[in-house]
């Protein structure tokens, strides 16, 4: 299975950017790359996917390395509601609907 | 919207008692999961259906039954509960296979066995 990994936290400023990375160097060319966040007592929830291209939408924006081995979420302007655990997934066309969620990264936000 | 929607959301049980997790969602998705999630730790996959009638195994099904007879519903079974599926217990829909298709999720039905 191809596997993330990220640091297990990161904090930032309110108001500010935040550039959250994860590796994944075993990453098949058929793996889509999606990021989920989950807040204190809640259940995961989706925020972007991408497979090659950066991709943006209302939430954040993924930067994708030029060899796939890398990626980056961006966060634009964190807010308080933004802390929570950030997990980096891979989706694996060959392990059927299989998914394994690594430790994330508990980023926290500072006022 | 509803999206995914569990119950209880709260249980406490005695070892050896069986209970049933409910899970229903109305966006019509074919594919439904079950996950736990251990403290501090990220998702484990359970079981998972590709559509009603249909069920495989996750990375930990072990003490654990599900049954997909309509698309709204996957109920996960526990038949003798024991303090190690003390847990969180998170279900979640897709329209389609993970890989180009999001997740919904539940919040999660909060389990502890004693």
């Amino acid at each position: 299975d191809a596997k993330t990994t990220q640091p297990n936290s990161m904090e930032s400023n309110e108001e500010e950017p935040v550039h959250l990375p994860c590796n994944h160097s075993t990453i098949s060319g058929t793996d889509y790359i999606h990021w989920y966040r989950q807040l204190p007592s809640q259940g995961p929830e989706y925020v972007i996917h991408g497979l090659t291209s950066n991709v943006n939408n209302r939430m954040a924006s993924l930067a994708i390395a030029e060899d796939r081995k890398s990626s980056t979420l961006i966060l634009h302007r964190a807010t308080l509601r933004d802390a929570a655990v950030y997990y980096c997934i891979l989706g694996d066309n060959n392990a059927g609907n299989m998914l394994t969620f690594g430790g994330g990264t508990r980023l926290m936000v500072k006022p | 919207n509803a999206g995914v929607t569990q119950t209880p959301k709260f249980r406490i049980l005695k070892i050896g008692q069986s209970m049933t997790l409910q899970c229903t969602q109305d966006m019509n998705h074919n594919y439904m999961y079950w996950y736990r999630q251990d403290p501090g730790m990220g998702l484990k996959l359970i079981y998972y259906s590709v559509g009603a009638g249909i069920t495989d195994k996750g990375e930990v099904p072990n003490g654990y039954n599900v049954s997909r007879s309509t698309t709204e519903d996957f109920p996960l079974r526990l038949e003798l509960a024991a303090p190690s599926q003390t847990s969180v217990y998170f279900c979640a829909s897709s329209l389609d296979s993970f890989s180009n298709q999001p997740q919904h999720f539940g919040d999660g039905t909060r389990l502890s066995i004693l």
